[in-house]
């Protein structure tokens, strides 16, 4: 049973344009929700989290929105980068990361920014 | 300095070999993590030490063992593998408790491990 959904295996975008990354999830006891970028052969890199008290969070070019009654969040980069082509992994958990804490991950979303 | 140090980058053993994978971190975090991440797959917990003690075992397989000497450092010793466990092994760790907003998991870039 897969909790934490990216139904998009792939995203394809203009640079300069926005990139949306989205992401559903089924267990209600999640309320920590966080991004990662992966390269190939490197371990996921930490982008930008949102906790379930909020419905927005921004960092730079990268803000997310959770909408908690219909259990989906998005990643927004804008302006996209090439630099930015990466596999997108969504991952959540039931409380803040640390001990005894667990992340469930999405299948992850590829993205491909064009020059 | 947010670094999850892994060694090896690669490794290759036989079923019948013994082998160790390492990670270190020098952040102060008190929770370690191993995640095993297979081709085009999500990563997957394995196990979980919170203040050096195995807080979460994801029914792994006993050829799987892993041992906190400290709270820097988490290893994974590896004993009669099968060629299916090869895959991406990750290690991450965070801060452990409170309720700060950057009480986030950190990766390390993984070991590579290929079972022959």
């Amino acid at each position: 049973d897969q909790q934490v959904k990216q139904n998009s295996p792939s995203l394809s975008v203009q640079e300069g344009r926005i990139s949306i990354l989205n992401c559903d999830y089924t267990n209600s006891m999640f309320d920590y929700f966080l991004w990662y970028k992966k390269y190939p052969a490197e371990g996921p890199t930490f982008l930008i989290s949102i906790s379930s008290i909020k419905d927005k969070n921004e960092d730079g070019r990268f803000t997310v929105f959770l909408n908690k009654s219909a259990k989906h969040l998005s990643l927004h980069i804008v302006p996209s980068q090439p630099g930015d082509s990466a596999v997108y992994f969504c991952a959540a958990s039931s409380f803040l990361p640390g001990a005894n804490s667990k992340l469930t991950f999405g299948k992850g979303i590829t993205l491909s920014v064009r020059p | 300095d947010t670094e999850v140090t892994q060694t090896p980058k690669h490794l290759v053993m036989g079923m019948t070999n013994k082998k160790s994978l390492k990670c270190e971190q020098h952040m102060g975090h008190r929770a370690m993590y191993w995640y095993k991440q297979k081709a085009k797959k999500p990563p997957e917990l394995m196990f979980v030490y919170s203040y050096e003690k195995l807080s979460i075992n994801e029914s792994v397989p006993s050829r799987f063992s892993p041992e906190c000497p400290n709270s820097s450092l988490l290893n994974l010793h590896l004993h009669a593998l099968q060629p299916e466990d090869s895959a991406l092994y990750l290690c991450a760790s965070s801060q452990g408790g409170g309720r700060s907003s950057r009480n986030t998991i950190y990766f390390g870039e993984g070991s590579w491990l290929t079972v022959v």
